[in-house]
């Protein structure tokens, strides 16, 4: 079981804002571990989306924005479209020093 | 173009044993550490095991410890994953995928499109 727990599901109507949360404890984010995020589209590979908390790899549109506190991490996703439906998933380590992934969330657009 | 394949799923009897491998291209396979990532069927992502640049260092998620290997062959651009004493939990997609690291900790840049393995009488 996950050490990091997302929101099983968001959705949102096109072109508005979305956030998906991912909340862990001292033992990894708020032990100072950065976050990062992955989309997979149904059926495909997972793909990077942010790394190091809130930076974008090339490519990625920036409507996809990122950010750290304390113990939990965020993803927000802007202008909303009907490409973003997807899963989402959050990535840090925990105090055992293994990488370990969120829940995941399912993104809908409506 | 940054490529990873993976190869070598398929349907395996509970106690048996099965090798992975992944093929590298686009860049130099030996500069980085490489991992292997799972996700059984409707469910999230977990970490595997990864490998350092030499082969020197590996790492492995509990639950696989003693009965999965990680290794690399540089000179053939490869990665392999070999599963022994299979359980219907190891049941997964398996994935392939570079380790990028940010402050002394890893994440994955590059994803190859994953394997099935089906562990079943």
């Amino acid at each position: 079981q996950s050490v990091l727990t997302q929101p099983p599901s968001v959705s949102g109507a096109p072109g508005q804002r979305v956030t998906i949360s991912c909340t862990g404890s001292s033992s990894n984010i708020g032990a100072g571990y950065d976050v990062h995020w992955y989309q997979q589209l149904p059926g495909t590979a997972p793909k990077l989306l942010i790394y190091g908390n809130s930076n974008r790899p090339s490519g990625v549109p920036d409507r996809f924005s990122g950010s750290k506190s304390g113990t939990s991490a965020s993803l927000a996703i802007t202008g909303l479209q009907a490409e973003d439906e997807a899963d989402y998933y959050c990535q840090s380590y925990d105090s055992s020093l293994r990488r370990v992934f969120g829940t995941g969330t399912k993104v809908t657009v409506l | 173009e940054v490529q990873l394949v993976e190869s070598g799923g398929g349907l395996v009897q509970p106690g048996g044993s099965l090798r992975l491998s992944c093929a590298a291209s686009g860049f130099t396979f030996s500069s980085y550490w490489m991992s292997w990532v799972r996700q059984a069927p409707g469910k999230g992502l977990e970490w595997v095991a990864n490998i350092k640049q030499d082969g020197s260092e590996k790492y492995y998620v509990d639950s696989v410890k003693g009965r999965f290997t990680i290794s690399r062959d540089n000179a053939k651009n490869s990665l392999y994953l070999q599963m022994n004493s299979l359980r219907a939990e190891d049941t997964a997609v398996y994935y392939c995928a570079r380790d990028l690291y940010y402050a002394r900790f890893a994440y994955m840049d590059v994803w190859g499109k994953g394997t099935t393995v089906t562990v079943s009488s």
